[in-house]
Formats: structure tokens, C-alpha cells, sequence
């Protein structure tokens, strides 16, 4: 059955420094999500991406977030300079054209900063 | 804006009981409903989904109504199983002309401990 998948699976980073978390959503899939949800917090939509553009981005998603798909298979977040607050479990998500609202989710990444 | 709000957890039941996860939402226009699942080290699973007014979404066993006129999309199951223990999520989309390019709502989600 196809899957998403993201790496690292775990990473622990110093504030400050850039952060890239990688995900390949399932392949015939057109939409793509970033969630983020903070330990013991509900989970929070950060952005979504749509023909190689952003679609919709809360108000988190701020100038320190990026998103990309630089290949056609991979979905990147970076985030430029970590701070504390960043610290969360790092969801992405995909979803066809015609089921809006029904995500596939990978397992996530967990992101530490000290 | 948008917003969802469901039971606090831990809810702890015994194997055959039955449930309910309660889950009210509010919202602007005609929004589709969700529950999501997630099991112990994995991603959050579609569970089921309600589209319109009235709609009753199924799945494994659990059921879910839209009500409207309540604001409400409660999950519930008749006889749970010691396999059911997980994190359930409420979540609500806008619907409509969309496509997929608007983002999930969630609640906190209910964690779920079914004892044997």
C-alpha cells in the first residue's frame, strides 16, 4: 500500500541553525501539507502546496518557514534559524484531487532544539 | 475562524464497552467532517469523514453523524477492543470548490486505553 514517508525520523538541532525535513508523499498525489504538533498540543496546520505553490499557510508558517519540491518526488520544510518554540513532532501529508480533507500522514518527524 | 473541540483524555474503558468521544466544531460555511487515528509510533489514519448534514460516516466498527443543528460529529462504537487504544482526532475542512488546497482543523484529540 502506498505510504508517505519522512526523514529523519528524529533530529536535535541547536537554536539557530537551519533545519530540513524531508518527506515523499504518495506518488500520484497533488496536494501536500505540513502539520506540526507540539508535545501534549493539538496538532496545527502549517501549510499546504499545490502546483508547485503555496495554497494556503496559517499563521505560524511566518518568514523563518519554506517549503519546497525540488524534484518532483520530495517535499521539504526548512526552517532557517531554530528557536526553542520549534521543538515539535513535524507531520507531512498528502492527498488526491478528488477526496478533500482525506490525508495520508507519515509518521513524522520529531524535531528537538536546545 | 475555524475550530474544533473534543473530549479531554486519558479515556480508560474495559474491552465490550461502549463509547463515545464527543466533538463539537465551529465553522463558517459547510464544512466536512473527519476523525483520524493514531496507533501507538505511527501517522494519523483517516477513520472516516462526513460531507453534508445528516451524512453518518462508518468505519471498523465506529460510526459518526453530522449534526447540524448541534454542531457535532461524536464518534462512538458499540463494543470496543483492547486494539482500538489509540489517539482519536476530530478535524473539519471548508469544504466546497476547494480540491484538497485547504488545511485540516484538529481538535487536541482523546487518547484511548482499552484494558483488557
Amino acid at each position: 500500500e502506498p505510504e508517505v514517508t519522512q526523514t529523519p525520523s528524529h533530529q536535535v538541532t541547536q537554536m539557530g541553525q537551519e533545519v530540513i525535513l524531508r518527506c515523499v508523499p504518495i506518488s500520484n498525489h497533488l496536494y501536500f501539507y505540513w502539520y506540526r504538533q507540539i508535545l501534549g498540543q493539538k496538532v496545527e496546520f502549517l501549510v499546504s502546496f499545490y502546483n508547485n505553490e503555496i495554497s494556503e499557510k496559517s499563521e505560524i508558517f511566518d518568514d523563518q518557514f519554506s517549503v519546497e519540491r525540488p524534484d518532483g518526488s520530495n517535499f521539504t520544510l526548512k526552517i532557517r534559524s531554530t528557536k526553542l518554540e520549534d521543538s515539535a513532532m513535524y507531520f507531512c501529508a498528502s492527498s488526491g484531487p478528488l477526496s478533500p480533507g482525506e490525508l495520508f500522514f507519515g509518521e513524522g518527524s520529531r524535531l528537538t532544539v536546545l | 475562524g475555524n475550530s474544533v473541540t473534543q473530549m479531554e483524555g486519558p479515556v480508560t474503558l474495559s474491552e465490550e464497552a461502549f463509547l463515545t468521544i464527543n466533538c463539537t466544531y465551529t465553522a463558517t460555511g459547510y464544512p466536512s467532517l473527519f476523525w483520524y487515528v493514531q496507533y501507538p509510533g505511527e501517522g494519523l489514519q483517516l477513520l472516516l469523514k462526513a460531507t453534508k448534514a445528516d451524512d453518518k460516516g462508518s468505519n471498523k466498527g465506529f460510526e459518526a453523524t453530522y449534526r447540524k443543528e448541534t454542531t457535532s460529529f461524536h464518534l462512538e462504537k458499540g463494543s470496543v477492543q483492547v486494539s482500538d487504544s489509540a489517539v482519536y482526532f476530530c478535524a473539519l475542512t471548508k469544504g466546497g470548490s476547494r480540491g484538497g488546497a485547504d488545511g485540516l482543523t484538529f481538535g487536541k484529540g482523546t487518547h484511548l486505553i482499552i484494558q483488557p
